[in-house]
């Protein structure tokens, strides 16, 4: 089946540096990819869908200078969190869709970030 | 405005007591609804998709069902590595690859 990869799984960095997190589509081409953010037992948020070679598609109250994302190839999205504070620690995934088998979405690991 | 609504929030069963998870939606134009199982610090795992009311969908102890207006996901028999959080997600209107998620259900299964 369809395989995301997603890296780092965690990262902690201090409070003013940019964190850059990959999405990858391994064995599928994925034209459009998903930003999600998950708080502790709560469901995943939707931040913005990551067109491949065009802007990305943010979700209201998203801010779109803080959460960078790049869909350069379609095998590869990136989400940057720029001049990260602690508020924005939280767990990443993203989500592609392989549509040649029809299947339902599938979401990468996730990647916990931690400002410090 | 698109809603869906997942219960119990948590639940805890004995080993081989079979329950019934529930998703409530009010969606205009449903194209799909999703089950995922996501267990703690990883992504969710795909289970099953629905398409249709009466569509009903097995993978060994799991089974899903779709009306027009929820889903249930029946565990039959579960064992403690059923234990989890249960997702749905839908997918509605047209012209969006967008999912809705549920709040989600905490299962937990005790020996």
């Amino acid at each position: 089946g369809a395989v995301v990869s997603q890296h780092p799984s965690r990262v902690i960095c201090k409070s003013g540096t940019s964190v850059k997190i990959e999405c990858r589509s391994l064995d599928f081409q994925a034209t459009t990819m998903f930003w999600y953010r998950q708080f502790p037992k709560q469901s995943l948020m939707l931040m913005a869908t990551s067109n491949e070679g065009s802007k990305a598609t943010y979700e209201q109250g998203v801010e779109k200078d803080k959460f960078l994302i790049n869909h350069a190839s379609l095998t590869l999205s990136t989400l940057t969190v720029t001049s990260a504070h602690p508020e924005d620690s939280s767990f990443y995934i993203c989500s592609a869709r392989d549509f040649v088998t029809g299947y339902g979405y599938t979401f990468g690991s996730g990647t916990r970030l931690t400002v410090v | 405005e698109d809603q869906v609504t997942q219960s119990p929030e948590a639940l805890r069963l004995q080993e081989g007591e079979s329950s019934s998870l529930n998703c409530s939606y009010t969606v205009s134009g449903l194209r799909g609804l999703f089950w995922y199982r996501q267990d703690p610090g990883k992504g969710p795992e795909f289970l099953f998709t629905l398409y249709s009311a009466g569509e009903e969908k097995e993978k060994e102890r799991l089974k899903a069902t779709l009306t027009k207006k929820e889903s249930f996901l029946h565990i039959t028999a579960p064992k403690p590595e059923d234990s989890a959080t249960y997702l749905c997600a839908v997918q509605a209107g047209s012209g969006t690859y967008k999912y809705i998620f549920g709040t989600g259900t905490r299962l937990k299964v005790l020996a």
